[in-house]
């Protein structure tokens, strides 16, 4: 089982809000994790979104807007990548990662539909 | 403001050796962990090494352990991959990354085939 899941996909409106999972496998305690996220577009390379632990620990991504947010779902085992008022210009992958025993694990990615 | 310039890459029959380099700027290089993420045409990210800023500890995805090397030279800013035994399924794009993988290059595309 991969250490971090993510859906293949999502569909959401423009104006919209959408709400993106990564859920860490069930022996990882996504209680003191740090969720990083980064999105990509086609032919371009990964821009880091943010990082978040708590309300306390987070770092939002240099030059991110706040309509970008994370939160994490700890009844799920999940990190949660919020993005307000969509834009078409949002359409991307979207992927979470986290440091687990000195190494990193990339989720598998979301690719986010705006239409 | 932070650049990372990925070269080396290119053709390699398996079982080939092939280094590739990242130059590094706008940044106190040295004080950071930098690391190798690779990418597979189409598909998704997976990191692949990372080393701390004094280059004395480095970690590695199982799939490369024992075959690749990360290595950095803090006087000339530089960082590096040297892969040997390489397979078919190494064959992607890899990325140099900062720290906390905020920053990236623009990669360099290796292709491993016969």
């Amino acid at each position: 089982q991969a250490v971090v899941t993510q859906p293949p996909s999502l569909s959401a409106s423009p104006g919209a809000s959408a709400s993106l999972t990564c859920t860490l496998r069930s022996d990882i305690n996504i209680g003191t994790y740090r969720v990083h996220w980064c999105r990509q577009k086609p032919g371009s390379p990964p821009q880091y979104l943010l990082w978040y632990n708590s309300d306390s620990d987070k770092r939002q991504g240099s030059g991110v807007p706040s309509r970008f947010s994370g939160s994490k779902d700890a009844s799920a085992n999940a990190g949660i990548l919020l993005i307000s008022g969509l834009e078409t210009e949002d359409e991307a992958d979207y992927y979470c990662m986290i440091w687990h025993r000195s190494l990193v694990f990339f989720g598998g990615g979301t690719k986010l539909t705006v239409l | 403001e932070v650049q990372l310039v990925e070269s080396g890459g290119g053709l390699v029959q398996p079982g080939g050796s092939l280094r590739l380099s990242c130059a590094a700027s706008g940044f106190n290089f040295g004080n950071y962990w930098v690391h190798w993420v690779r990418q597979v045409p189409g598909k998704g990210l997976v990191w692949v090494a990372r080393i701390s800023g004094d280059g004395t500890r480095s970690d590695y995805a199982d799939s490369v352990r024992g075959r690749f090397t990360i290595s950095r030279d803090n006087a000339k800013n530089m960082l590096y991959l040297q892969m040997s035994s390489l397979r078919v399924d190494d064959t992607a794009v890899y990325y140099c990354s900062h720290e906390n993988l905020d920053y990236w290059g623009q990669g360099t595309l290796v292709t491993v085939s016969s």
